[in-house]
Formats: C-alpha cells, structure tokens, sequence
C-alpha cells in the first residue's frame, strides 16, 4: 500500500532561514507526490507536485522539493522562510481506487513556525 | 468561481442527532471527496464520487452516507452521530493531479 510518513511534527525557523519539512514515501510503482499548505481556519491548497521528470520541482510561494528517488523522500524547502509562510504543510502521495480512479494518502502534517 | 464551498462551517451536535453536510464546485468538475481531518492523523478518505449519481467507500465510510445527485454538490450525511464523529470535514474536487479544497466544517458532537 502506498504512504507517505512526515517524520517531524513542528519546525522552527528564523525568518530569513532556509527551511525543511522532511517527507519519506513508501509506494509500488512510480510516486506521485504531492505539497500541501493549510494556513488557519482554511482548506489546503497545493503546493506543488512531482509525476516525473526534474527532480527539483518548484511550486506556489517560493517553496521547491527535492525527490530523492535512492532515499525515498521528498522534502519541501524554501530559500528564505517568511513569517507568513507558518501553516500545517502535508505530503501526500497518489493511490489508485478500485474502477482506476485516484485518490490522495496523506501525511500527518508538519507544523511550520517562522519566528521574527 | 467560488471554487469548493461547504456549508455549514460549524456545528454542535448532541449524540444521536442527524445533519448533512453541503459541498459546493463551480468548477465542472467530475470527482468530489469527501475527508476529515484528526489531529496527528492527517486527512482520511470518508467517501468519493467519480460522477454524478455514483459514490463509493473511502477509508473510513462507517457512519456516514453520501449522495451525488447533481454533479456541482456531494451532500455528506450523518445519521447517528457519535462523539467519535467530532473532526473537522473537508470536501475536494479534482482537475487533473490537483485537488481543490473547500474551507472545512468543523463538527462537534456531545
């Protein structure tokens, strides 16, 4: 079964630092993988996703991610953290339902917190 | 576009009531998902919809129903609530790869 695991609950990060939510899949066959945003009190939006290809992918709002195919993983990563991007960020990966059709596993979501 | 929409935003239930749940796409589009959201446990798949008039069973379907009978609204039922239904619910519709959220309704059942 396909899944993806966010090892760290909360991040902390200056503003102004590079920042890393870490995310590693577990899946058969080629990884569809996803970044989501959830900012407070809304739904998620996306991010930025990998199907194939480069694998630095670059998103919405400055984030990027690195897939790392011999390490299973697909972190999310900013040059220069803003207060404003603090928000619960979680990966997810594809899956496919019964009749093919596609669904979303996600993460448990990493809590992002950008001090001043 | 309003894009997802979902009514209401909050409710308080009592053990054993009823309510439906309303969700909204202006988008066209053809898959709608219903989730909820649990701390620490990310969002879980309630039911889906590939198209109007059909539904089908997610991770975690008991205790919910689900209807599609016009493609823009997925309706998410509870027929019994249970203090374990307390969660915050999400609905999404699809274009391609990308899932479009709508802005939650968050639930709580006494």
């Amino acid at each position: 079964a396909q899944s993806v695991a966010q090892p760290e609950d909360q991040v902390n990060v200056a503003e102004g630092n590079p920042l890393t939510v870490k995310c590693t899949y577990s899946v058969s066959g080629n990884p569809y993988l996803f970044w989501y945003v959830q900012y407070p009190n809304r739904g998620l939006q996306f991010l930025l996703k990998y199907i194939t290809g480069d694998n630095l992918v670059k998103g919405s709002y400055g984030f990027e991610a690195e897939f790392n195919k011999s390490q299973t993983s697909f972190h999310l990563k900013k040059p220069s953290a803003l207060v404003s991007d603090s928000a619960l960020y979680f990966c997810a990966v594809r899956d496919v339902l019964s009749g093919g059709y596609n669904k979303l596993i996600f993460g448990a979501g990493t809590r992002l917190a950008v001090h001043p | 576009n309003a894009g997802v929409t979902q009514t209401p935003k909050f409710r308080v239930l009592k053990t054993g009531q009823s309510m439906t749940l309303l969700c909204a796409q202006d988008m066209n589009h053809e898959y709608m998902y219903w989730y909820r959201q649990d701390p620490g446990m990310g969002l879980r798949l309630i039911h889906y919809s590939v198209g109007e008039g059909t539904t089908a069973k997610g991770e975690v379907p008991d205790g919910y129903n689900v209807s599609r009978l016009k493609k823009q609204n997925f309706l998410l039922g509870l027929e019994s609530a249970a203090p374990s239904q307390t969660s915050v619910y999400f609905c999404a519709s699809t274009q391609g790869e990308k899932q479009f959220f709508g802005p939650g309704t968050r639930l709580t059942v006494l």
